[in-house]
């Protein structure tokens, strides 16, 4: 079974500029996350999609950042535009269902805002 | 909200055993999960503890108790290829991870 997929894995772009970010989940997972993790902290929580409605998204910054998934199946997360702070590691994962079960996480985009 | 507490570090010798302690409080709860993180590498799920007690997967074993709001995660038989960041996470209908605990273990 293949695992979660992102790409690009690394990107460096300058403040104020745009980026995106593509995941494609495993297959028949109905749940897709994107999570931000910050160098030495735990993954956060960006937005939480199940098919392709959005379950949560409280903690994404809804001024700049944006993300949807279409057909119930790939997701982008974009950022537009970028700030310093957002210099982390994006990291998108999938479930069968949502609440406690297990989540599958996929290899992750390092992201540098010079 | 949810918060979860976690020591930030650890420091055992191969062969040893090692029990990272996780409080939380949150506002709904499903569970408390458990994940490792190699570095530079993406999470991956350990255990999951719905309902009170132990639960026990090979070297690794993951305890809960919802009426102290604490469970936590007993390594043992410590392996070099334990060293990792070990995260808790309180579920309701999503997961809140904590700061995470490093696991360094020395030869």
């Amino acid at each position: 079974e293949a695992g979660v997929a992102q790409s690009p894995r690394y990107k460096i772009i300058e403040k104020r500029q745009s980026v995106a970010f593509w995941c494609n989940p495993i297959s028949g997972h109905a749940t897709l996350y994107w999570y931000q993790q910050i160098l030495g902290q735990g993954p956060k929580l960006l937005i939480q999609f199940q098919n392709n409605g959005v379950v949560d998204d409280s903690q994404l910054p809804k001024d700049r950042f944006s993300a949807e998934r279409l057909k119930g199946v790939d997701s982008t997360l974009k950022i537009q535009p970028a700030k310093l702070e957002d210099s982390a590691v994006y990291l998108c994962a999938s479930s069968p269902r949502g609440g406690g079960s297990e989540q599958f996480f996929g290899p992750g985009t390092r992201l540098t805002v010079l | 909200g949810q918060s979860l507490e976690q020591p930030s570090e650890v420091t055992a010798v191969e062969g040893a055993i090692v029990q990272i302690n996780c409080t939380y409080q949150t506002s709904g709860f499903y569970g408390l999960s458990w994940y490792q993180q190699h570095d530079g590498g993406a999470p991956t799920f350990l255990s999951y503890n719905g309902l009170d007690g132990l639960e026990e997967t090979g070297r690794f074993s993951s305890f809960l108790s919802r009426s102290d709001s604490y469970g936590y995660l007993l390594l043992q038989e410590l392996q070099m290829k334990d060293s990792a960041s070990y995260f808790c996470a309180v579920s309701d209908y999503k997961l809140s991870f904590g700061a995470g605990t490093t696991v360094t273990v020395r030869a």
